[in-house]
């Protein structure tokens, strides 16, 4: 049983440069989210998704796009990295409704370096 | 909006001392899910004690306990018995069950860096 997948692991991007960050779980989990982590920020969400076609923003959304056609997988992409954009990203998901225990689920995490 | 807050940016124990972790936070709900993550060097983020809200029983796995203070929205985390290997990152986090069955995800504290002297 993998969890949460994250790749890649690690990247480097220059400034107006494209990418997706891929997450799958294997868990049958309705709900999936991206976080973003920063020194001295603890993690911050950036969307989320309750379920196929359904996404949402969360706290810091901008400069991030994510879509979620299937359970399993959430990717997150940057569509024009800045330097702002440099952090560590985890995908996270948990169950929702009459399994929901509350737990989110981490993926290992991506650190993300825009140039 | 719930917020966390941490404020012990760093704390130091020896080694088979007991330490406590200090979370305070703000909610108008009555019923919510509160968790210890722990976040050592390999980035992983590892559950480290749950707790809901409407249990008064103070949660506990193995050297983990919490205090729950529920009037005084306090979640502290103690750590008896302090291992080399506890050395991290923790983080204290709230998440609703409401709001569209949790899409809020978890609010984070900004996190107590936790040092173990040999």
């Amino acid at each position: 049983n993998a969890g949460v997948t994250q790749t890649p692991k690690f990247q480097v991007l220059k400034t107006g440069q494209s990418m997706t960050l891929q997450c799958a779980q294997d868990m049958n989990h309705e709900y999936m989210s991206w976080y973003r982590q920063d020194p001295g920020m603890g993690l911050r969400l950036i969307h989320y998704s309750v379920g196929a076609g359904i996404t949402d923003q969360g706290e810091v959304p901008n400069g991030y796009n994510v879509s979620r056609s299937t359970t399993e997988d959430f990717p997150l992409r940057l569509l024009s990295a800045a330097p702002s954009q440099t952090s560590v990203y985890f995908c996270a998901s948990s169950y929702l409704g009459g399994r929901a225990t509350g737990e989110l689920f981490f993926g290992e995490g991506s650190r993300l370096t825009v140039l | 909006a719930q917020t966390v807050t941490q404020s012990q940016p760093e704390m130091s124990v020896q080694e088979a001392e007991t330490v406590t972790l200090s979370c305070t936070y703000d909610t108008s709900e009555s019923d919510y899910y509160l968790f210890w993550y722990k976040q050592p060097p390999s980035r992983q983020m590892i559950l480290v004690i749950r707790q809901e809200a409407y249990k008064q029983q103070n949660a506990t796995e193995n050297r983990f306990s919490v205090n729950f203070q529920k009037a005084a929205k306090s979640f502290s985390l103690k750590i008896s018995d302090s291992q080399l290997g506890d050395a991290a990152m923790y983080f204290c986090a709230y998440r609703s069950p409401y709001s569209g069955g949790g899409a809020d995800g978890l609010t984070f504290g900004k996190g107590t860096h936790l040092i173990i002297q040999p």
